[in-house]
């Protein structure tokens, strides 16, 4: 299985302040035929499910504000949120669907 | 937009077999485009994939599970399943069910969620 490390495990940052989460993979997510990284970001909010934020490791999904952005490839990815806003408050997931079985990161909780 | 809702009982006993339905709108779960997955996260903590079915009933599932894991797919009802035999107090968790445009993509949309206990 393909284990996902996320750091840190939480994160307190100052509303306008930059945000980074990372996230290491066991192994590459790179698939190299068509040079895509198998890598999603999710955000959690209490009572929620999780919602798609990112994926391919640096496309941010339909809505999403500019202020999320992905990066990293290969076994080493980040996001950043550029200037935190009170609706950022949540968990943060990286996820790798390169291989079955799918796996996540164990989280990262994002308080102000 | 795809919208998932799942169904069942909130309580199983230890032993027994928890059964859970996903009811898709927006989609047709015939389509050759989808996958469809159930996920779960135990209360407080992290997200677990627990496997997917695609229109043709083609399977994949975790095997961290054991084979303990049914799922299948009715075409008639637009929906899918999820049965999990042997229960313990370990399976007590969220129970999402999702949806992908591929095996190895991520999970788009996702239903609210229902939380299955197992406990006497």
């Amino acid at each position: 299985d393909i284990v996902m490390t996320q750091s840190p495990d939480s994160l307190a940052v100052s509303l306008g302040e930059r945000a980074t989460i990372n996230c290491k993979s066991s192994q590459s997510v790179l698939f190299n035929s068509n040079n895509k990284n198998y890598l999603g970001w999710y955000q959690q909010k209490p009572g929620q499910p999780p919602k798609l934020l990112i994926s391919s490791a640096s496309t941010r999904e339909s809505g999403v504000p500019d202020r999320f952005t992905g990066s990293g490839s290969g076994t080493d990815f980040t996001l950043t949120i550029s200037s935190l806003q009170a609706a950022d408050v949540a968990v943060y997931y990286c996820h790798q669907y390169y291989t079955t079985p799918l796996t996540f990161g164990q989280g990262t909780r994002l308080e102000i | 937009q795809v919208q998932l809702q799942e169904s069942g009982p909130g309580l199983v006993k230890p032993s027994e077999t928890l059964s859970l339905t996903c009811s898709v709108s927006g989609a047709s779960i015939s389509s050759s485009t989808y996958y469809w997955g159930w996920i779960r996260q135990p209360p407080g903590k992290g997200l677990e994939w627990i496997g997917s079915v695609y229109y043709s009933g083609g399977t994949y599932d975790n095997p961290s599970l054991k084979s303990r894991v049914t799922i299948s797919i009715d075409l008639s009802k637009n929906q899918f399943s999820l049965r999990l035999s042997s229960v313990t107090a370990a399976d007590t968790a969220v129970y999402y069910c999702s949806v992908s445009t591929d095996l190895y993509d991520p999970l788009d949309y996702w239903g609210q969620g229902t939380l299955v206990t197992v406990s006497t």
